[in-house]
């Protein structure tokens, strides 16, 4: 079982550069979300969307757009990379009858330089 | 401000022994409460979690406490195993919106053998 695939593993970008982090889930759920995690800050809640064509913004969601099209991918876009961004990144999926139980992808790492 | 609060950044015990690993939170709204594990690298893993009509759920060695009069859960791992040293994350969310998790800032659990 795939789960919830996320792409790439590393990234390292330079001020300005924009770059798509790609997450595709497998378990026809209708909730995903981004969070990122930076150290001593838990995770923190960037867009989510309760379904395709429906997205919404998190607690982070400045510098960052989202959009779904279809129920399986859940694209994160970082318009013009700020240092601050530098982060671990993880996609997650759930569904509504789950109670909010999300399955995480293994994260990207990115680094902004 | 912190809704979601685990004070205790790490937690050392030794192996057979009891983890209790805390967490507080502040807004009344939170409804369910799930525990994640984490190891370096990957993606956290839903552990356990409570409903707040429940003040105890069990699943094997791991049980969650909640009370929510103190707003406060606390997890319970016995005995604790080696392969328990991780990184657990605290999280919560609100009634119709369990799509959106609201997490601590994680506990680091070592259990030395």
């Amino acid at each position: 079982n795939a789960g919830v695939t996320q792409t790439p593993k590393f990234q390292v970008l330079k001020t300005g550069q924009s770059m798509t982090l790609q997450c595709a889930q497998d378990m026809n759920h209708e909730y995903m979300s981004w969070y990122r995690q930076d150290p001593g800050m838990g995770l923190r809640l960037i867009h989510y969307s309760v379904g395709a064509g429906i997205t919404d913004q998190g607690e982070v969601p400045n510098g960052y757009n989202v959009s779904r099209s279809t129920t399986e991918d859940f694209p994160l876009r970082l318009l013009s990379a700020a240092p601050s961004q530098t982060s671990v990144y993880f996609c997650a999926s759930s569904a509504p009858a789950g109670q909010g139980v999300a399955f995480f992808g293994q994260g990207t790492r990115l680094t902004v330089v | 401000d912190q809704q979601v609060k685990q004070n205790s950044p790490s937690l050392s015990v030794q192996e057979g022994r009891i983890s209790i690993l805390n967490c507080d939170y502040t807004n009344s709204m939170f409804d369910y409460f799930l525990w994640y594990k984490k190891y370096p690298a990957e993606g956290p893993t839903f552990l356990i979690s409570i409903s707040s009509i429940k003040d105890k759920n069990e699943d094997g060695r791991f049980t969650v406490f909640l009370n929510k009069s103190a707003k406060h859960l606390s997890l319970h791992i016995v005995p604790s195993q080696p392969g328990d040293s991780a990184v657990y994350f605290c999280a919560a969310s609100a009634q119709g919106s369990n799509y959106k998790l609201t997490f601590g800032k994680g506990t680091l659990l070592t259990v030395n053998p």
